[in-house]
């Protein structure tokens, strides 16, 4: 079974300035995906930003960009320049790619982050 | 492109009586549906997979006579809550995937339902 962990249920940010969320993760699969999803107020779930476990290259869009270390098994988010949209709920997650649980994911506890002005 | 609906977004209902809630997949056919619960301010958690004409798989801890769910075409999937009592309410979210979408495990999430019970 995989599980993923965020230690920050809150952050805070000011506008303009940058800040990294933390996601650790726990798995005895090789190959994976991870993913940012974000759920601002209207509760829609976003996708951020992917990352698959066989690509040594972190992943970016944009603002937003993950530092993944899979021996660590840590996948952070950095937001650049944070906006004050992107005051949200962001979620870690992790899907295999096969196994059991091959299709299902499975998100961290969550991270509130609020940008302030 | 890939888009996912959700109907009703917000549903109230008397303790007692059955809800249903609709996932439809409005420009691509979702093989494969997935529901999750949400509580304020807490992660979502999965409560079944289901596959288009099969029986949904639920996840341990799920009652499968409380919560129906029905995959009857490739763009519907609907979670009935049978007998809803207020500890049933709660944020309901859909999400969907299709075949191409393996190559990165994406699934699509509709706007969810709030079901409240009174």
């Amino acid at each position: 079974a995989q599980t993923v962990t965020q230690s920050q249920p809150e952050m805070s940010v000011q506008e303009a300035e940058t800040v990294t969320l933390s996601c650790t993760y726990d798995t005895s699969e090789n190959n994976y995906y991870l993913f940012w999803y974000k759920q601002p107020p209207s509760r829609q779930m976003i996708l951020v930003i992917r990352q698959e476990a066989y690509k040594q290259q972190n992943a970016t869009e944009n603002r937003f960009s993950v530092n993944f270390q899979k021996a660590a098994k840590s996948f952070s988010l950095k937001i650049s320049d944070s906006q004050l949209g992107d005051t949200a709920m962001y979620f870690c997650a992790f899907i295999p790619d096969g196994g059991t649980s091959y299709g299902k994911l499975t998100f961290g506890q969550g991270t509130i982050l609020t940008v302030h002005p | 492109g890939a888009v996912v609906s959700q109907h009703p977004s917000w549903v109230i209902c008397k303790s007692g009586t059955s809800v249903k809630i609709e996932c439809r997949s409005l420009d691509f056919q979702a093989t494969t549906m997935f529901w999750y619960r949400q509580f304020p301010k807490q992660s979502l958690m999965l409560m079944a997979t289901s596959n288009e004409g099969s029986k949904a798989t639920y996840e341990q801890g799920v009652e499968k006579d409380k919560f129906l769910i029905n995959h009857a075409s490739l763009t519907l999937s609907t979670l009935t809550v049978t007998s809803a009592h207020p500890e049933d309410s709660s944020f309901y979210i859909c999400s969907a995937s299709y075949p191409l979408a393996v190559d990165y495990n994406e699934q699509f999430f509709g706007p969810g339902t709030r079901l409240t019970v009174l």
